[in-house]
C-alpha cells in the first residue's frame, strides 16, 4: 500500500482565496482524521469521520474550514476564505480502529504546507 | 477528559548518550499507549505501542513499559544516533474514545556528534 496520500505537498494562496486539500486514506481503514500542526498550538485534531461520517468536528477552529468525505477512498477539508493565520502544516491520517487488544495505532501522510500570504 | 504530558524539549544530547524522554497520562479505563516519531518535514510515524499494563514497546532501540502504577510511558534508548534527530509524540485511545488518539505536545530530540 502506498500509504495515506496528501495532495498538494505545499500549496502558497492570498488571503481570501478558497483552499482545497485532499486526502486518500489507506485502504480499508475505517477512520479518517485531519490535524492542523503550527509552532504555536502544536497538533490540533479538527475533524475525524468513521465510515465516511463525521464523528467529531469540535476542533474545526471556523465556519470558515469544512470537511467532506464523499467516499472511503478520498476526503478534502477546505478554507474558504483563507487567512494568514491559517498557515500550518495539514496533516491526514488514518486507522482501522476498533478491534481486540486497542491497536489503533494511526498511519499518517506527509501533510501539506499551506502558506497563506 | 484523557491528556497526555510530555517532558519539555528540546532535550540536546551528543551520540552514544542514554536518552530518556518521560510521559505520563490521564485516562479512565484501559487506554492503549503510543509513542510516534516526527521526522523534519514528514508526518508522524508510530514508533511503538503497548496495550495493556507492564507491556513493553519496542522497536529501532528505543523501549517504553507502560506503567499502570505511575500512570506513565517513559521512552528509553540506550545509545542515540545523529539519525534519532527528531521531535517524539506520546499519545494514548481510550476504548471509549472511538479510536481518537490524544497526543502530547512533542519533545525535540537533537543529537549532536
Amino acid at each position: 500500500d502506498a500509504g495515506v496520500i496528501q495532495s498538494p505537498r505545499h500549496e502558497v494562496t492570498e488571503m481570501g482565496q478558497e483552499v482545497t486539500l485532499r486526502c486518500k486514506p489507506i485502504s480499508g481503514h475505517d477512520y479518517l482524521f485531519w490535524y492542523r500542526q503550527t509552532m504555536m498550538r502544536g497538533l490540533e485534531l479538527l475533524i475525524y469521520f468513521n465510515n465516511n461520517v463525521p464523528i467529531d468536528d469540535s476542533g474545526m477552529p471556523e465556519d470558515r474550514f469544512s470537511a467532506k468525505m464523499p467516499n472511503a477512498s478520498f476526503s478534502t477539508l477546505k478554507i474558504q476564505p483563507s487567512e494568514p493565520r491559517d498557515s500550518a502544516v495539514y496533516f491526514c491520517a488514518s486507522s482501522s480502529g476498533g478491534g481486540t487488544g486497542g491497536d489503533y495505532g494511526y498511519t499518517f501522510g506527509s501533510g501539506t504546507r499551506l502558506t497563506v500570504v | 477528559g484523557d491528556s497526555v504530558t510530555q517532558m519539555e524539549g528540546p532535550v540536546t544530547l551528543s551520540e552514544e548518550a542514554f536518552l530518556t524522554i518521560n510521559c505520563t497520562y490521564t485516562a479512565t479505563g484501559y487506554p492503549s499507549l503510543f509513542w510516534y516519531v516526527q521526522y523534519p518535514g514528514e508526518g508522524l510515524q508510530l514508533l511503538l505501542k503497548a496495550t495493556k499494563a507492564d507491556d513493553k514497546g519496542s522497536n529501532k532501540g528505543f523501549e517504553a513499559t507502560y506503567r499502570k502504577e505511575t500512570t506513565s510511558f517513559h521512552l528509553e534508548k540506550g545509545s542515540v544516533q545523529v539519525s534519532d534527530s527528531a521531535v517524539y509524540f506520546c499519545a494514548l485511545v481510550n476504548t471509549g474514545t472511538a479510536s481518537k488518539l490524544t497526543f502530547g505536545t512533542g519533545t525535540r530530540l537533537q543529537v549532536t556528534l
